[in-house]
């Protein structure tokens, strides 16, 4: 099965800060990661899919980018709406499995 | 508009079964692949389950299979997922998601993503 870690476990930022999580696979998978955004009480929002193409609807201040094992999410200016959790997944091979998450709250 | 509306969730003593139904809408359900993934109370997103769009594929994470079985009806745009032999640590938020699938002509690659989800239904696992 592929692992999937993130770092940091948890950032405090303000508004206007850039953030760059990142995640790393435990074997290749490609470009196969998505990435989501996830509030409390809400559903899980697909941010980013292919590694680094952004999904219809989502802000340009989001961008992903890497391939093989290591990818990473930037927020170029952070937002009050940003404040949230963030997951890596890959789909290149079942399980699909999720990173452990990346919370964002304010400093 | 694009919908997917979970239910079924509930109280449910461990050992026991549940079903768990996610309606459709607004898309042409029987061409997409869908998934359930939870989220335990404190805890990240965990995949479950995916069906292909015509259900001749399931594939499970390890911590439900052979417990858990995902199924669609197509002719009633709505998957299912049956959950027997509960444990405590099912107790979670149980959401659908459409699976969608982008062709990128560069390579060639067909990549897939969850870009439709439920609002959830609570599943609570407990004597």
């Amino acid at each position: 099965d592929i692992q999937m870690t993130q770092s940091p476990s948890s950032l405090s930022a303000s508004v206007g800060d850039r953030v760059t999580i990142t995640c790393r696979a435990s074997r290749t998978v490609s470009t196969y990661v998505n990435w989501y955004q996830k509030k409390p009480g809400k559903a899980p929002k697909l941010l980013i899919y292919a590694a680094s193409s952004l999904q219809s609807g989502v802000p340009s201040r989001f961008s992903g980018s890497g391939s093989g094992t290591d990818f990473t999410l930037t927020i170029s200016s952070l937002q009050p709406e940003d404040f949230a959790t963030y997951y890596c997944q890959q789909n290149y091979g079942t399980p699909f499995s999720f990173g452990p998450g990346t919370k964002v709250d304010i400093k | 508009q694009v919908q997917l509306v979970e239910s079924g969730g509930g109280v449910v003593q461990p050992g026991r079964s549940l079903r768990l139904s996610c309606a459709a809408s607004g898309f042409t359900f029987s061409t997409f692949g869908m998934h359930w993934v939870r989220q335990a109370p404190g805890k990240g997103l965990e995949w479950v389950a995916v069906t292909w769009s015509d259900g001749s594929n399931t594939y499970y994470a390890d911590s439900v299979k052979g417990r858990f079985t995902i199924s669609r009806d197509n002719s009633k745009n709505t998957l299912y997922l049956q959950m027997d032999t509960l444990r405590a640590e099912d107790t979670a938020v149980y959401y659908c998601a459409r699976d969608h699938g982008y062709y990128d002509s560069s390579d060639y690659s067909t990549y897939y993503y969850m870009d439709v989800w439920g609002t959830g239904t609570t599943v609570t696992v407990s004597s």
